[in-house]
């Protein structure tokens, strides 16, 4: 079962327009822990922001913000006053103990992708 | 947080050949990650690598094909062996941040083309 779902494969917003990106997800160990990054087209994998199933705040970095609904199982990632910079491919990931190791586990992505 | 260097950094092989990628800590880590990313796929997770001990492959992927080495707590290889097309990805380390909120490193990738 996919543990990780984001449902936007592609997303075309107008530069300077905030922008939603959508990741759900399934576990039922009350640990765990979100992650995003973000993958431009040279390859490399930026983290960008983290949010911890026990945190009461939702995490903000900057211009990136996450919006953690616990019940719905979702970590949506939202990005403010977006650049063209930001167009990339978003992952959704989660982090959850198995056998005494951290593994992430990746959504399929999203592709963003900034008009000016 | 850890600065992974990752070597080479793109190869073009023939097919029925090897490959070995390398990754070089800054730090001492307990566990390495490897990834692969297909073409216009996301990652998977190929093994986690502890030293001094066996790899842990994930399912679907197996010993003999993806050989890894953990000789010490900064340095790891991944060898793709016996190599096809289909083995055409960009290959990936990883390690986790000193701190949840540092996030996972990951090395620059190899974006292997097998002909």
């Amino acid at each position: 079962a996919q543990k990780i779902t984001q449902t936007q494969p592609g997303m075309f917003v107008q530069e300077k327009e905030a922008v939603t990106l959508d990741c759900t997800y399934d576990t039922s160990d009350p640990s765990y822990g979100l992650f995003w990054y973000k993958q431009p087209s040279s390859g490399e994998m930026i983290f960008l922001i983290y949010q911890g199933s026990y945190d009461q705040q939702n995490a903000t970095e900057g211009r990136y913000s996450l919006n953690f609904q616990k019940a719905r199982k979702s970590a949506n990632l939202v990005i403010s006053a977006s650049q063209l910079g930001d167009s990339a491919m978003y992952f959704c990931a989660m982090r959850e103990p198995d056998q005494g190791a951290q593994k992430l586990v990746f959504g399929q992505g999203t592709r963003l992708t900034i008009n000016p | 947080s850890a600065v992974i260097s990752q070597k080479p950094s793109r190869d073009i092989c023939q097919r029925g050949t090897s490959l070995t990628i390398q990754c070089q800590v800054d730090s001492q880590v307990t566990m390495m990650f490897w990834y692969r990313q297909q073409p216009g796929q996301s990652l998977t997770l190929i093994a986690t690598a502890n030293q001094g001990s066996e790899a842990t492959y994930e399912s679907g992927f197996v010993i003999d094909k993806f050989p890894i080495s953990r000789p010490n707590l900064t340095f790891s290889t991944l060898t793709v062996s016996n190599m096809s097309p289909e083995d055409s990805s960009i290959y990936l380390c990883s390690v986790e941040g000193d701190r949840a909120n540092y996030g996972y490193t990951f090395g620059s990738g190899t974006r292997l083309t097998v002909v």
